[in-house]
């Protein structure tokens, strides 16, 4: 199976900073990523689907502006949080799909982010 | 609009009991069905996947397309199996997110 990294694996901020998380696809290259949030306890959500060359595609009710996404290359999308709240505290995790046709996808580690 | 029910949110069994894990889909068309497992501390993982049939550490999940379920059954649950369990239809394959089940815990003590 594919191997993802994300980093940092965790992280605290102060109320109004932004914050990027990497998502990096090691084994291949991925032309489509996928950002969820999970909260404690609770299922993931899907937050947007990161193109490379193209815009995000977020999902109903996730703010475009507040959370940057960029597929900087086939094997690296970025998430911004932007003016961050202890609101946006939450676990971040990516996934890349695998290459084959069976739909199974790779997640990452999640990276955990707490805002003071 | 597409939903993925998994009624159970915790299920508490002991060690070698049958376990079950209920998951109920509703889609149009025909989706692909996966269960991921999320141990403590550790990413999710895909667990199986209903189109390559295969049973992983003693799990299997049936389609059901009659009622539109995809439950995971082991027959004798190991401690290691504790665990979080999601089902995650896939409408359309290669390239499209995955849309996750709220979950289940899935207990197992001695």
């Amino acid at each position: 199976g594919a191997v993802v990294s994300q980093h940092p694996s965790w992280v605290i901020c102060k109320s109004g900073t932004s914050v990027k998380i990497e998502c990096r696809s090691l084994d291949f290259q991925a032309t489509t990523m996928f950002w969820y949030r999970q909260f404690p306890k609770q299922s993931l959500m899907l937050m947007a689907t990161s193109n490379e060359g193209s815009k995000a595609t977020y999902e109903q009710g996730v703010e475009k502006d507040k959370f940057l996404i960029n597929h900087a290359s086939l094997t690296l999308s970025t998430l911004t949080v932007t003016s961050a709240h202890p609101e946006d505290s939450s676990f971040y995790i990516c996934s890349v799909p695998g290459q084959g046709t069976f739909g199974e996808q790779y997640f990452g580690p999640g990276t955990r982010l707490t805002v003071t | 609009a597409q939903r993925v029910t998994q009624p159970e949110k915790l299920l508490s069994v002991f060690k070698g009991a049958p376990v079950e894990l209920k998951c109920n889909y509703s889609y149009s068309g025909s989706p692909e069905l996966f269960w991921y497992v999320q141990y403590s501390r550790q990413r999710l993982q895909l667990l199986l996947r209903h189109i390559s049939r295969e049973s992983i550490k003693g799990f299997t999940a049936d389609l059901n397309k009659g009622e539109t379920s995809f439950h995971l059954k082991k027959p004798f649950a190991q401690e290691e199996d504790s665990a979080m369990y999601y089902c995650a239809p896939l409408e359309n394959q290669a390239g499209t997110a995955l849309i996750f089940g709220k979950g289940t815990t899935l207990s197992v003590s001695s």
